[in-house]
């Protein structure tokens, strides 16, 4: 039973334009989101997070929302470089404010952005 | 980069022998996590340590079980190897339960 849902395996994107890459979860106890991003024979390397009391965090090129409402968080990536191409992992934890940090991970989406 | 070294990279064996994986970091961080990736599945925890000694399970821990013994390294242990533990096998570090987690660059294990 996925927590976490990336139900795009792939999306292509053409170099300048806007990178949507999008995340479900159902766990409502679910408080704090990341995104990390994974080239080949490399581990994951976190970009950005956001907690649940807020609605946007933006880092340089990257923009995470979240629509606690609609239990749903979006990454944005503006302008998108070829270097971006990449998988992309969206991930959730519950209990922030607790001694553990039990990452669920989605299943990825790659990135491919074209020249 | 976060100072994680995993050891060894790549791994071949056969079902029924036993196998360790070592996650060695140089960030003296409290928090260190076992991780599986498949396909279809994103990773998964299987089993992470809040301090030498202190260990907790994840999602997938059975079959596995870990040892640390001091800060820095952090051992995953098969006992007993199975093909379904064919995967590619990631450590990550954190200094508290609150920062993002940091990973090292995986090994790959084929259990033939």
């Amino acid at each position: 039973d996925q927590q976490v849902k990336q139900n795009s395996p792939s999306l292509s994107v053409q170099e300048g334009r806007i990178s949507i890459l999008n995340c479900d979860y159902t766990n409502s106890m679910f408080d704090y989101f990341l995104w990390y991003k994974k080239y080949p024979a490399e581990g994951p390397t976190f970009l950005i997070s956001i907690s649940s009391i807020k609605d946007k965090n933006e880092d340089g090129r990257f923009t995470v929302f979240l629509n606690k409402s609609a239990k749903h968080l979006s990454l944005h990536i503006v302008p998108s470089q070829p270097g971006d191409s990449a998988v992309y992992f969206c991930a959730a934890s519950a209990g922030y404010g607790g001694a553990t940090n039990k990452l669920i991970f989605g299943t990825g989406t790659l990135l491919a952005v074209q020249p | 980069d976060a100072g994680i070294t995993q050891s060894p990279r790549h791994k071949v064996t056969e079902t029924g022998t036993p196998v360790t994986l070592r996650c060695h970091q140089t960030e003296n961080h409290r928090y260190m996590y076992w991780y599986r990736q498949d396909p279809g599945h994103g990773l998964r925890l299987i089993h992470y340590s809040y301090g030498v000694k202190d260990t907790d399970k994840g999602e997938v821990s059975d079959g596995y079980s870990v040892s640390r013994s001091k800060t820095e390294d952090f051992l995953l242990t098969l006992e007993s190897a199975t093909s379904s533990q064919t995967s590619v096998y990631f450590c990550a570090i954190s200094g508290d339960s609150r920062q993002p987690q940091h990973f090292g660059d995986g090994t790959r294990l084929s259990i033939l």
